[in-house]
């Protein structure tokens, strides 16, 4: 069945720091991945997506590409700060409307 | 644009007993998807809903059941309350263009449910 694997948690940073969480996947077909994003005590929210290969996601300075050839959709920001502390997840949707995500990984930037 | 309403926010029930939870999607949502959330087990597929049907199941027992109604609006009922179901229980609605079932999920904030 699909699969998303992604880094264990938790992550700590300091503010300005580069930050990776690691994504893979395994899919029939050609899925279409996301990155979610939970704030405490909220539901999750769309962080950003990419629907085919090599597409890149983009939104508040995060960034993810799809890669079809490694399934991977590694979330990526340059520079984070104390507000992007959250737990995010990796996530696929199939054409058959089923999503799988991911375990979640919370991160946490200390200023 | 309102988005997804979940109701109740918080219950707490005993054992044995039985919870109805609402949700109402964003208008113009079709799909309806559930999910479990508990912080061991992660985030749990639970079913989704299109247009009143059943169109995927997760690996949960049947005391977990669900419906979606002509408006679009679901609930999930879940049977004989165990320990372990506490959980927060969280809704999503998504758009869906025919042919294509890949869109974004819209979330709710949860309903958290705790047995004792």
């Amino acid at each position: 069945g699909d699969s998303v694997t992604q880094m264990e948690g938790p992550v700590t940073l300091s503010e300005e720091a580069f930050l990776t969480i690691n994504c893979t996947y395994t899919a029939t077909g050609y899925p279409s991945l996301f990155w979610y994003v939970q704030y405490p005590g909220e539901g999750l929210q769309l962080l950003l997506k990419a629907t085919k290969a090599d597409d890149k996601g983009s939104n508040k300075g995060f960034e993810a590409t799809y890669r079809k050839e490694t399934t991977s959709f590694h979330l990526e920001k340059g520079s984070v700060q104390v507000s992007d502390s959250a737990v995010y997840f990796c996530a696929l949707r199939t054409n058959a409307g089923k999503s799988t995500f991911g375990d979640g990984t919370t991160l946490t930037v200390k200023p | 644009k309102a988005g997804v309403t979940q109701t109740p926010r918080y219950l707490i029930k005993t054992r044995g007993q039985q919870v109805t939870l609402s949700c109402s999607p964003i208008s113009g949502h079709r799909s309806v998807s559930w999910y479990q959330q508990t912080p061991g087990q992660g985030l749990q597929f639970l079913f989704e809903y299109f247009s009143e049907t059943q169109r995927n199941k997760g690996n949960f027992p049947g005391r977990f059941s669900g419906r979606q109604f002509s408006n679009s609006r679901s609930e999930m009922n879940v049977s004989t309350l165990e320990l372990g179901d506490s959980a927060l229980y969280l809704c999503a609605s998504s758009w869906v263009n025919p042919g294509q079932n890949t869109g974004e999920l819209f979330f709710g904030e949860g309903s958290r449910l705790t047995v004792l």
